[in-house]
C-alpha cells in the first residue's frame, strides 16, 4: 500500500522560508522510473505543480518559482524535502505531495498540508 | 510553458445528466493528458491518465478523449458523489501544468 504524508509548519512568517517533508511508503525513490512531485493549491485557486524529483535525481521546478524552490531527496528515509524561499501571503496554500512514474501522472497523493503566510 | 485552458469554469447539471468538460492546450500535447477530481477535503484523485486510460477503481461512467491540442472528459450519468472540481493535467513536457478547474454542481 502506497501512502505521502506532508508535514511542515501551519504557519510562516512573510520573507521566511518554508520547508516541507513528504514522508513516503510502499515505494523506493531508489526504483527506476518513480517521481514524487510538490503540487500546491491556494484558496479558490487552480492545482500548480510546483517540483519534481525523479529515481535518477534529476530535478524540474515550475519556470514562475524557480529561483525560490529547492526540492531533495533522501532515500534512506523514504523523504522529499521541498524548500520555499521568500514566503508571500500570497503562497498561503494547501501543499500536497504526489507520486509519479516517468510518465508523470500522479497516481498517489498525501492529505496536504495547509501552510499560511501571516505575519 | 504549456498552458492549459479549461471550460467552462463551473457548470450544473441534473443527476443522470451526461456532461463534458474541454481542455485546450496552448500546443500540441499528444496524448499526454490526465484527468482529476478534487474534493473539498479530499486528496485529488487520479480519474484518467493517457488521455482516455481509465485508473482502477474508476467508475465507467467517467471517459476521455482527444488528442494534440483539443481534450474532453466526460462523466456519462453524473451521480451526487461526482460534485467536485476537475483539472486536466499535461505532462508532454516539463514543467508539469494544470488547467484552471471546472467546477461540477448538481441542479
Amino acid at each position: 500500500q502506497v501512502t505521502l504524508r506532508e508535514s511542515g509548519p501551519a504557519l510562516v512568517k512573510p520573507t521566511q522560508t518554508l520547508t516541507l517533508t513528504c514522508t513516503f511508503s510502499g515505494f523506493s525513490l531508489t526504483t527506476p522510473g518513480m517521481c514524487v512531485s510538490w503540487i500546491r493549491q491556494s484558496p479558490g485557486k487552480a492545482l500548480e505543480w510546483l517540483a519534481l524529483i525523479d529515481w535518477a535525481d534529476d530535478k524540474y521546478y515550475r519556470t514562475s518559482l524557480k529561483t525560490r524552490l529547492t526540492i531533495s531527496k533522501d532515500t534512506s528515509k523514504n523523504q522529499v524535502v521541498l524548500t520555499m524561499t521568500d514566503m508571500d501571503p500570497v503562497d498561503t496554500a494547501t501543499f500536497y505531495c504526489a507520486r509519479s512514474t516517468a510518465s508523470y501522472y500522479f497516481d498517489q497523493w498525501g492529505q496536504g498540508t495547509l501552510v499560511t503566510v501571516s505575519s | 510553458d504549456i498552458q492549459l485552458t479549461q471550460s467552462p469554469f463551473s457548470l450544473s447539471a441534473s443527476v443522470g445528466d451526461r456532461v463534458t468538460i474541454s481542455c485546450q492546450a496552448s500546443q500540441d500535447i499528444r496524448n499526454g493528458l490526465n484527468w482529476y477530481q478534487l474534493k473539498a477535503g479530499k486528496a485529488p484523485k487520479l480519474l484518467i491518465y493517457n488521455t482516455f486510460n481509465l485508473e482502477t477503481g474508476v467508475p465507467s461512467r467517467f471517459s476521455g478523449s482527444g488528442s494534440g491540442t483539443d481534450f474532453r472528459f466526460s462523466i456519462n450519468s453524473l451521480q451526487p458523489e461526482d460534485i467536485a472540481t476537475y483539472y486536466c493535467q499535461q505532462y508532454d513536457s516539463l514543467p508539469l501544468t494544470f488547467g484552471g478547474g471546472t467546477k461540477v454542481e448538481i441542479k
